[in-house]
């Protein structure tokens, strides 16, 4: 059974960098894609981006500036890195566990979350 | 960006009741739509992916129907453990977006 958990600070100052870890144990990151989704105060929910198999990227086009999703495939650990945050960024980040056919796109399995707090 | 309008934003119902949420699309997404429920302190379950396709494990009381630009979630016969936020998300182009969101309480 496929194991996503995220890991990372759960404060960061404005204008730094966000960094999280999703480490994924019973499934190898480099089938499926793997991407990251967060939670706002509030409920609402946007896709921030994911990676393929083939360690292509797509990235929201709203936060395309300032993130990016690597990986370590030795460790079977995905990456998010969120530069320049404002208290906007404040949310819970999860990971997830994606798939893509001709006919739709579903994520399947996720973690459970890290809350993370933008403030000074 | 294809705006997703989720409704109603809240819903209470008695056990046993049939429920249904609306999703609607702001473009035709082919039933690229699939139905997450999260319950309080959980991350989101898939319920429902190609519009219709239950997930495996979940009751058989969740459906999913719709085509085009509308598409809804029904439950047939509320329990208590069906107790959440349940969210609906289109993954016909990028970036994939979700509905607002329906928290779902039990009257």
């Amino acid at each position: 059974e496929v194991q996503l958990q995220e890991s990372g600070p759960g404060l960061v100052k404005p204008s730094q960098s966000l960094s999280l870890t999703c480490s994924v144990t019973g499934y190898s990151i480099t089938s499926n894609s793997w991407g990251w989704i967060r939670k706002f105060p509030g409920n609402k929910m946007e896709w921030i981006g994911h990676m393929s198999s083939s360690a292509s990227t797509s990235y929201n086009p709203s936060l395309i500036r300032r993130i990016s999703i690597t990986r370590d495939t030795s460790k079977n650990q995905f990456f998010l890195q969120l530069n320049s945050v404002t208290t906007e960024d404040t949310a819970t980040y999860y990971c997830a566990r994606s798939y893509t056919t001709d006919y739709y796109y579903v994520m399947d399995a996720w973690g459970q979350g890290a809350s993370v707090t933008v403030s000074s | 960006d294809i705006q997703m309008t989720q409704s109603p934003p809240s819903l209470s119902a008695s056990l046993g009741e049939t429920v249904s949420i609306e999703c609607r699309a702001s473009e035709d997404i082919y039933s690229n739509l699939a139905w997450y429920q999260q319950k309080s302190g959980k991350s989101p379950q898939l319920l429902i992916y190609y519009a219709s396709s239950l997930q495996d494990g979940v009751p058989s009381r969740f459906s999913g129907s719709g085509s085009g630009t509308q598409y809804s979630l029904k439950i047939s016969g509320m329990q208590p453990e069906d107790e959440g936020v349940y969210y609906c998300l289109q993954g016909s182009k990028y970036p994939f977006t979700f509905g607002s969101g329906t928290k779902l309480e039990i009257k």
